[in-house]
């Protein structure tokens, strides 16, 4: 089974640039998460999503931040401008989204360095 | 506050050494726990879902004091490929997640 893809792997831009990131989950998995990984640090969730639907978003800057999953199945972050915090791993997880199955799986990331 | 906390690390133990480390959550509605592992430069792994009534898989137990908001993982008989940063994960609210920022271990010869 295919795991969770992310592409790109690596971005490097400019500051005020915009990037995007886009994440394909687990076949059939309903949840899908957006987190930032700062070095030394645990993932901090961005948002989620019950397949089309952002239920918790309350973490994403949204003056610059912006996501959608459209048809409930792969979904893009978008940061725009990018600022040279916003530096670090992007990374995606899914999970099947049913009660006592909420083992989360990552995909690789996207480690994006903002200059 | 933070609502789950780690100790960083990191914790240098020789192979075969038994290590525990803990995780304090803050929010009394947590439901769900779980130890990720998280190797240097890749994505985490789920290790092991913790239990109220404790579990155990192999060399690796996790346990869960709910009286005192915590949760423990020990590993017995540590290997060098235990290397890595361990993450503790409270989960409420169906599906609302936070985690720690890690405990690093490095098993060393």
């Amino acid at each position: 089974e295919a795991g969770v893809v992310q592409s790109p792997r690596y971005k490097i831009i400019e500051k005020k640039q915009p990037v995007a990131f886009w994440c394909n989950p687990i076949s059939g998995h309903n949840t899908l998460y957006w987190y930032r990984q700062n070095l030394g640090q645990g993932p901090e969730l961005l948002i989620r999503y019950e397949n089309e639907e952002a239920v918790d978003d309350s973490q994403l800057p949204k003056d610059r931040f912006s996501a959608e999953r459209l048809k409930g199945v792969d979904s893009t972050l978008k940061i725009q401008p990018a600022e040279l915090g916003d530096s670090a791993v992007y990374l995606c997880a899914s999970s099947p989204g049913r009660l006592g199955q909420e083992t989360q799986y990552f995909g690789p990331g996207t480690r994006l360095l903002v200059l | 506050r933070k609502e789950v906390e780690q100790d960083p690390g990191p914790f240098n133990v020789p192979e075969g050494a038994t290590v525990a480390f803990n995780c304090t959550y803050s929010n009394s509605a947590s439901q769900s726990f779980f130890w990720y592992r998280q190797d240097c430069r890749k994505e985490p792994k789920l290790l092991m879902s913790v239990y109220s009534s404790g579990n155990e898989d192999g060399r690796f137990t996790a346990q869960l004091n709910r009286a005192s908001q915590y949760i423990s993982l020990l590993i017995r008989d540590s290997k060098l490929s235990d290397s890595a940063t361990y993450l503790c994960v409270a989960q409420w609210s169906y599906q609302k997640v936070t985690f720690g920022t890690g405990t690093k271990l490095q098993v060393i010869p």
